[in-house]
């Protein structure tokens, strides 16, 4: 029982690259997360998806994009990377009670 | 939509000192609430959360909070606290939208 994983750990992007923050979970969960935390800023919800097949802007979802996969999985893509989005990302399952290790994203 | 405020940022104790950090939330209707600690360099660990039924809840390490629903209020508490609860820590709150957090309160403990 793995919890909730994310790959990869650290990213380096240029200006403009494109690039996909995967997410899994194994707890059977129907309700995953994806939330950037910035210095002083707390954590701030991009997008989440309440079950398999849907998914819903959070409060910060410009410049990204998610896929529901299938249940377990929950991916979180950046179509042309600015340095706006440098930030931690973390993914997060059941109502935001289980947090993923974090990929930490620096754009050049 | 839901707001919470965290009006520590940064507090300094010495071990064994009692610890109680201030967590205020606005939102009308029922709400769930939770305090995270993520110690640094790592992810975001759940400590406690109230959903319903007695206001004090109690968490892992030692931590308990107090939903007091008259002053929007859910602090987070600990008697004594210890060097190894140096991290930081988030209070959450969900009312009609998923969870919104507060900016975080750095807690550091010298010996």
């Amino acid at each position: 029982n793995a919890g909730v994983t994310q790959t990869p750990k650290f990213q380096v992007l240029k200006t403009g690259q494109s690039m996909t923050l995967q997410c899994a979970q194994d707890m059977n969960h129907n309700s995953m997360y994806w939330y950037r935390q910035d210095p002083g800023m707390g954590l701030r919800l991009i997008y989440y998806s309440a079950s398999e097949g849907t998914t819903d802007k959070g409060e910060v979802p410009n410049g990204y994009n998610v896929s529901r996969l299938n249940k377990r999985e929950f991916s979180l893509r950046l179509e042309s990377a600015a340095p706006s989005q440098t930030s931690v990302y973390f993914c997060a399952s059941s109502e935001s009670e289980y947090f993923g290790p974090g990929t930490r994203l620096t754009v050049l | 939509a839901q707001s919470v405020s965290q009006h520590n940022h940064h507090v300094i104790l010495s071990e064994a000192a009692s610890l109680e950090l201030g967590c205020n939330y606005s939102y009308g209707g029922t709400v769930n609430l939770f305090w995270y600690v993520q110690y640094p360099g790592q992810h975001l660990q759940l400590l406690l959360k109230y959903f319903s039924g007695d206001p004090l809840v109690k968490g892992i390490k030692g931590f308990e909070a107090e939903f007091i629903k008259s002053k929007f209020s859910f602090n987070l508490r600990k008697p004594s606290v210890q060097w190894s609860d140096t991290a930081e820590y988030f209070c959450a709150v969900r009312g009609n939208t998923p969870l919104v957090f507060g900016k975080g309160t750095r807690l550091s403990v010298i010996a």
